[in-house]
């Protein structure tokens, strides 16, 4: 089955540090890769995405996220947290081949809180 | 429009009563996705249209709730008989075309139903 695991429900950081979001995925061929940010009462924006080429994407807010095939993860990675990253982070899968259905499957949420 | 638009934004409704949600996606998108988004159980993907066709409605969790889109654009969810299970954060998504387009999402419309 199709499914997207994002195993820390919550992570704290300091403002400062560097933060990794894990995101592991089960799909039958390779995807397409997402990770979207909500912030409260907010929809979702695209932080990047993963679509072929280089494993290694950047993204916007300073985020980059590795995708690596052997252990189907897509990590979300940024260096420095500010306080404004304090959101909600999603990981999601979409089908890359063809097909009557495009629609994105989700891990159930990060939520990342930042300390001062 | 700028953006994928959704109204109501907020929906305060009684147990029982049908409610309907809008979604207007951006011009010349052809993809358009339901999602419902509530306490625990993440996004979840309800229903998909290309063009003014859904081929795909599985996803939908009752019979009480069905979609349609007029004219390749506007589209609405609407929820027969609502219950309290219900209550969410209802977001809708468009795109370019189907598969591996990116997705844009619309702030969504929370449904409250007491």
């Amino acid at each position: 089955a199709q499914s997207v695991t994002q195993p820390d429900i919550h992570i704290t950081v300091s403002e400062g540090a560097s933060l990794e979001l894990r995101c592991n995925y089960s799909y039958g061929a390779t995807p397409y890769l997402f990770w979207y940010v909500q912030s409260p009462g907010q929809g979702l924006q695209l932080l990047l995405k993963y679509f072929s080429g280089d494993t290694l994407v950047q993204g916007i807010k300073g985020f980059e996220a590795e995708f690596k095939r052997s252990q189907s993860s897509f990590n979300l990675r940024k260096p420095s947290v500010h306080w404004s990253d304090a959101a909600e982070y999603f990981c999601a899968v979409g089908p890359s081949g063809g097909g009557s259905q495009g629609n994105l499957i989700f891990g159930k949420g990060t939520k990342l809180s930042v300390k001062p | 429009g700028a953006g994928v638009s959704q109204s109501p934004s907020n929906k305060v409704t009684e147990k029982g009563k049908d409610v309907e949600l809008r979604c207007d996606p951006i011009s010349g998108h052809t993809a358009l996705y339901w999602y419902r988004q509530s306490l625990g159980q993440g996004l979840e993907f309800l229903i998909y249209f290309q063009g003014n066709s859904a081929p795909d409605k599985s996803g939908l969790p009752s019979d009480r709730f069905s979609a349609e889109r007029t004219g390749g654009s506007v589209s609405t969810l609407t929820i027969q008989r609502t219950q309290q299970e219900d209550s969410a954060v209802y977001l809708c998504a468009s795109s370019l075309s189907w598969a591996g387009a990116f997705q844009y999402f619309g702030p969504g419309t929370r449904l409250t139903v007491t």
